[in-house]
């Protein structure tokens, strides 16, 4: 089974305005973290936010917010007001093992290419 | 920059061939993570050390092999090569294995094609 997906393969979205990129999640662990990375065309891997399944509040980075919903385990990413240069891939992944010392490596989902149109 | 530094940017080579990669960690971090990202497999978690022990093995073929030496850099080496191997290979590195440290930061890849 997968640990993450992301469903929507392509995302278009007008400049300025928000968009939210899907990603469910399946963990029996209780204690595990979640990401969003950045991958522009040149191919580099930037880290966006983080969200840990004990945080109480959502995780917020500046116009990065995610929207986390333990009990339907999803955590989609919001973009506000999208600029350009957030055009890119877009991957969501998951760390299990957090709390009880042995935390794994990331598992990634299959990414959504966000386009931001001018 | 992400601190974590991978040699060489990009690759040419033959099928049959044989490569190393290189990877320095950011300075501190102690665990490093090998991934692979090809078009139809996505990213694909190969293999981690922490410290110089293998602490973790994902979808790494037989052919693959890493090590990571006392000084904390880390090496690839992919071996009789072939046209599937062609991919975008990421290092990256964290600070601790057991403990949560947080996200991973990732290298800008090296990018192998083989012919």
């Amino acid at each position: 089974a997968q640990k993450i997906t992301q469903t929507q393969p392509g995302m278009f979205v007008q400049e300025k305005e928000a968009v939210t990129l899907d990603c469910t999640y399946d963990t029996s662990d209780p204690s595990y973290g979640l990401f969003w990375y950045k991958q522009p065309s040149s191919g580099e891997m930037i880290f966006l936010i983080y969200q840990g399944s004990y945080d109480q509040q959502n995780a917020t980075e500046g116009r990065y917010s995610l929207n986390f919903q333990k009990a339907r385990k999803s955590a989609n990413l919001v973009i506000s007001a999208s600029q350009l240069g957030d055009s890119a891939m877009y991957f969501c992944a998951m760390r299990e093992g957090i709390s009880s010392g042995s935390a794994r490596q990331l598992t990634f989902g299959s990414g959504t290419q966000l386009t931001v149109l001018p | 920059d992400s601190g974590v530094t991978q040699t060489p940017k990009h690759l040419i080579t033959a099928t049959g061939q044989r490569v190393t990669l290189r990877c320095s960690p950011r300075s501190g971090d102690l665990s490093v993570y090998w991934y692979q990202q090809s078009l139809d497999q996505g990213l694909q978690f190969l293999i981690q050390y922490y410290n110089g022990e293998e602490r973790a093995k994902g979808n790494i073929l037989e052919r693959f092999s890493a090590q990571q030496f006392p000084d904390l850099h880390s090496e690839l080496n992919l071996s009789s090569l072939e046209l599937g191997d062609s991919a975008l290979y990421f290092c990256a590195s964290s600070v601790a294995a057991g403990q949560f440290a947080g996200e991973l930061f990732f290298g800008e890849g090296s990018r192998l094609t083989v012919l």
